[in-house]
C-alpha cells in the first residue's frame, strides 16, 4: 500500500535548527512536497523535489532521497512564526498526492 | 503568483439545509481542482478530484449524492454539503494545480470552516 510517516511533534528552540524526516512508498513516483500549515489555515507551498539531493529556499531546504524513499525538511534560524505543522506529500504515478498526518513543530523561545 | 480564492471562510448553518462552498483559480485556468476535508489535528483528507467539463471523481467513502461537485468552467469549482448535519461539521480546503510549473504544484484556497448546529 502507500503511505507517508513522519514525527507527530517536535521541539525545537528559536534560533536553532531542526530536521523533519519524512519516508514514503508509493506506486511510482512524481516528486515530493512539503506544504507548512499553520493552525486553522490551509497549507502553504513550501518545496519541491523530483531529483536526489539538497534544494535550497532561503531559510528552508529540502532533501530527497529516491532509492531509500526519504525526504527531509530542514529549518535554519528557527523563528516562532515557523510554529506550524509541516505536511509531507508524495505524488504517485497517477499524479495524486498522498499525504503524510503532519508534523507539529513547536518553537521555544 | 498563482492565488486560489476560496469562498466563504467561515459558515454556521442548521442541520438539513445545505450550503455551496466556492472555489476560484484567479489568475491561471485550472482543468483539475480538489477537494479535501480536514479534521482537527489531522491531515488532508482528498474528497474528490474536480475536472471542468466532466463528472467529479470521488475517493471511496466519500458520498456523492451529499457532497456535490461542480466544475463549470477552468477557473471555478463549487462542492455543496447537501442536507448537512453536525458530523458534516469540518475544514474544507480547495486546491488548484497551476499548469506549466513543477509536476503538479497544488496552491490551496483558504479553506472553509463549516459548523452544523
Amino acid at each position: 500500500g502507500q503511505n507517508i510517516d513522519q514525527p507527530t511533534e517536535m521541539t525545537a528552540t528559536e534560533g536553532a535548527i531542526v530536521q523533519i524526516n519524512c519516508t514514503y512508498q508509493t506506486s511510482g513516483f512524481n516528486g515530493l512536497f512539503w506544504y507548512q500549515q499553520h493552525a486553522g489555515e490551509a497549507p502553504t507551498f513550501l518545496s519541491y523535489n523530483v531529483l536526489d539531493g539538497l534544494e535550497e529556499k532561503g531559510r528552508f531546504s529540502s532533501f530527497l532521497s529516491r532509492s531509500k524513499g526519504y525526504s527531509y525538511l530542514l529549518l535554519k534560524e528557527l523563528q516562532m512564526k515557523d510554529s506550524a505543522s509541516y505536511l509531507c506529500a508524495a505524488m504517485d504515478s497517477n499524479y495524486q498526492l498522498i499525504w503524510g498526518a503532519g508534523t507539529k513543530l513547536i518553537i521555544k523561545p | 503568483g498563482a492565488v486560489v480564492s476560496q469562498h466563504p471562510s467561515r459558515v454556521i448553518c442548521k442541520s438539513g439545509t445545505s450550503v455551496k462552498i466556492e472555489c476560484r483559480s484567479l489568475d491561471f485556468q485550472a482543468t483539475t481542482m480538489f477537494w479535501y476535508r480536514q479534521f482537527p489535528k489531522q491531515s488532508l483528507m482528498l474528497m474528490a478530484t474536480s475536472n471542468e467539463g466532466s463528472k467529479a471523481t470521488y475517493e471511496q467513502g466519500v458520498e456523492k449524492d451529499k457532497f456535490l461537485i461542480n466544475h463549470a468552467s477552468l477557473t471555478l469549482s463549487t462542492l455543496t454539503v447537501t442536507s448537512a448535519h453536525p458530523e458534516d461539521s469540518s475544514f474544507y480546503i480547495c486546491s488548484a494545480r497551476e499548469p506549466d510549473r513543477e509536476s503538479g504544484t497544488l496552491h490551496f484556497g483558504n479553506g472553509t470552516r463549516l459548523t452544523v448546529t
